[in-house]
């Protein structure tokens, strides 16, 4: 059974530019969640989608925005990247309200310069 | 609103000694609560969940913890730390209509031999 999958694992970017993640929930789960990791702020919850639809957002500024769609894979955006946007970004899987645990991916390390 | 403490931010054990990482919760509604342990530059790896069944849930790699309610408390330990036992640990509580993990601060576990 594949994990949680997320692509791409590295990435470099410039302050200004905008940068989108992909992450591919396990078969099956219809609950994806995005989270931040930084060193400072520890893991923060960005947002939630299930069938499709944000079902709860976290206290985000409106540059971070995402989607779901029908086969359940999920992408984030960031538009005008700072440099404080630097972090792990983890995606979790679960089949919905976290009965069966949440699955996260291995995250993507975004480096603003 | 959830939240969760985590008290320490490091602790040190020798091979073969218990392990003990603490956790306290708040929960305005029953909690689901989590441990996931991360290796460097790896995603978050689940290692038990309590989701109001038996009180004493025991996960994968030796560790278990006990919810006590009268205590708001869900520490994870370990009989006898290994090596491969040095990592982060995060404690985590869920509201149970939402899929939002609210994660402590983390310890980072060292084991010396």
């Amino acid at each position: 059974k594949a994990g949680v999958t997320q692509t791409p694992r590295y990435l470099i970017k410039t302050r200004g530019q905008q940068v989108t993640l992909s992450c591919s929930p396990i078969s099956g789960h219809r609950s994806v969640s995005w989270y931040q990791q930084t060193p400072g702020q520890g893991l923060q919850f960005l947002f939630e989608y299930f069938s499709e639809t944000q079902r709860n957002k976290g206290n985000f500024p409106g540059r971070f925005s995402g989607r779901q769609f029908s086969n359940s894979r999920s992408e984030m955006n960031v538009s005008t990247l700072e440099l404080g946007d630097s972090a792990l970004y983890l995606c979790a899987s679960s089949l919905d309200r976290g009965e069966g645990g949440y699955t996260f991916g291995s995250g993507t390390r975004l480096t603003v310069v | 609103a959830q939240s969760v403490t985590q008290l320490g931010s490091h602790v040190s054990v020798s091979e073969g000694a218990l392990v003990l990482l603490r956790c306290n919760y708040s929960s305005s509604v029953p909690p689901y609560l989590f441990w996931y342990v991360q290796y460097p530059n790896q995603g978050l790896q689940l290692l038990l969940k309590y989701t109001s069944a038996a009180t004493l849930v025991k996960g994968i790699n030796g560790f278990e913890a006990e919810f006590k309610k009268s205590e708001t408390s869900f520490h994870l330990t370990k009989p006898s730390a290994h090596m491969s036992d040095a990592a982060e640990y995060f404690c985590a509580v869920s509201a149970t209509n939402t899929d939002k993990l609210i994660f402590g601060t983390g310890t980072r576990l060292q084991v010396f031999p």
